[in-house]
């Protein structure tokens, strides 16, 4: 099983729909969890932290579940903007290094 | 924000030479960073961890001897990818920690290297 594994899209989506991506990690022992974004041909940016009691911010909701070792986003009301490539990162057990899963592509359709 | 540069965005080279890529914390200093590589469609994978004053840190299968890591001062950290070959051509990405979130890194703007 990979280390951080999500799904790969890509994702079309008309603008004004709402998506949800989904993400497992392998660690049990992982301590922390992130939603990064990247544009094409740019450095990796933090969107948001993921905590265990879930946490939104505007559009973005962010859930963790520890049970089943699985992270998810969801963008409500997508925007042209929100098209980006969608980074898992987990922060891991005892060697304390960011893992970043493949990315799942989103591009929102005017 | 905290804020890197690197430097340069786009390199082309010959194959056998070499090319340094510089990465600068422009308003915090950072004891530690990090290099990373991304091939296309891929994730970024971690190269190695560069720490002020000592010797770098390599991920397993990344070698020392070609990819040369000197973090001189808390604000410098350069990587040098030594003789570099076609398969070498990739996206390399550095990032410093912030010191807010834990686990917030902020990256440098990437160097894509095209070695022909």
């Amino acid at each position: 099983r990979k280390e951080v594994e999500q799904d790969p899209g890509p994702f079309n989506v008309p603008e004004g729909a709402t998506v949800a991506f989904n993400c497992t990690y392998s660690n049990s022992a992982s301590q922390s969890f992130f939603w990064y974004r990247q544009d094409c041909r740019k450095e990796p940016k933090l969107l948001m932290s993921v905590y265990s009691s879930g946490n939104e911010d505007g559009r973005f909701t962010a859930q963790l579940n520890r049970a089943s070792q699985y992270i998810s986003l969801l963008i409500r009301d997508s925007k042209l903007s929100d098209s980006a490539t969608y980074l898992c990162v987990v922060l891991g057990g005892s060697n304390y290094k960011l893992t970043f899963g493949k990315g799942t592509l989103l591009t929102v359709n005017p | 924000g905290a804020v890197v540069s690197q430097h340069p965005s786009r390199v082309i080279c010959k194959s056998g030479t070499s090319v340094k890529i510089e990465c600068r914390s422009l308003d915090f200093q950072a004891t530690t960073m990090f290099w990373y590589r991304q091939f296309p469609k891929q994730s970024l994978m971690l190269m190695a961890t560069s720490n002020e004053g000592s010797k770098a840190t390599y991920e397993q299968g990344v070698e020392k001897d070609k990819f040369l890591i000197n973090h001189a001062s808390l604000t410098l950290s350069t990587l040098t990818v030594t003789s570099a070959h076609p398969e070498d051509s990739s996206f390399y990405i550095c990032s410093a920690p912030g010191t807010g979130v834990s686990g917030e890194l902020f990256f440098g703007e990437g160097s894509r290297l095209t070695v022909l």
